[in-house]
């Protein structure tokens, strides 16, 4: 099956700096990268998806990439905001849907004001 | 609209007595799944509903653990014999199929003692 890893596991910047979250994953047959952002307490929610067809997207001040090669994927939030504090799990999926998604392990990122 | 909606939003429950979670998916949507999540983890895949039928039960971890959906709407995850290691926060999702991403619940937050 599936092996999603993530890292890193914690991340701190400052107010204004960028933060980069990577992932790498195993079955070459994945196709469908999600990222979700889960505050404290509450549900996960996504903020960008990527398919297999393009290797980058781009929504405000983020953005994903994937290397479909080397089988990594990629998470960049510029201008960063205290607001953005949270975890952010990736994920991975076969036949371009969400179904039976893999989750990596998680970042908690903090934004230093 | 209304999202993902899960109750109870807590759960406490002794060893070896029998749960059940309830999931109402948002109206219209298809597909619906369930994810088990433990602390400082990422959500895992239990099991994929389209329509009525479980289209993936793949993800369940035992024969403890069974899930329904009647009329494919609301669904219910239903635990035999509740063991300490099954205390997670249990989600609920829906997507309206095919290529589309999925909707979160807020979990139920599931305390064996």
């Amino acid at each position: 099956g599936e092996n999603v890893e993530q890292h890193p596991s914690t991340l701190s910047v400052q107010e204004g700096d960028s933060a980069v979250i990577k992932c790498t994953y195993s079955d070459s047959a994945s196709n469908y990268f999600p990222w979700y952002k889960q505050e404290l307490g509450k549900r996960p929610q996504l903020i960008i998806d990527i398919r297999s067809n393009v290797g980058e997207k781009k929504d405000q001040r983020i953005a994903v990439t994937l290397n479909k090669t080397a089988k990594h994927f990629s998470l960049h939030i510029t201008e960063t905001q205290p607001e953005d504090s949270a975890v952010y799990f990736c994920a991975a999926s076969q036949g371009g849907s969400a179904r039976q998604l893999t989750f990596g392990s998680g970042t908690q990122l903090t934004v230093l004001p | 609209g209304a999202g993902v909606s899960q109750t109870p939003s807590n759960k406490v429950t002794e060893k070896g007595k029998y749960v059940e979670l309830r999931c109402d998916p948002i109206s219209g949507h298809t597909a619906l799944y369930w994810y088990r999540q433990s602390l400082g983890q990422g959500p895992e895949f239990l099991i994929y509903f389209q329509g009525t039928g479980a289209a993936d039960d793949s993800g369940l971890p035992n024969d403890r653990f069974f899930a329904v959906r009647p009329e494919g709407s609301v669904s219910t995850l239903k635990i035999q014999r509740t063991e300490r290691g099954d205390s997670a926060v249990y989600l609920c999702a829906s997507s309206p199929g095919g290529n589309s991403p999925l909707h979160f619940g807020n979990g139920t937050r599931l305390t064996v003692t």
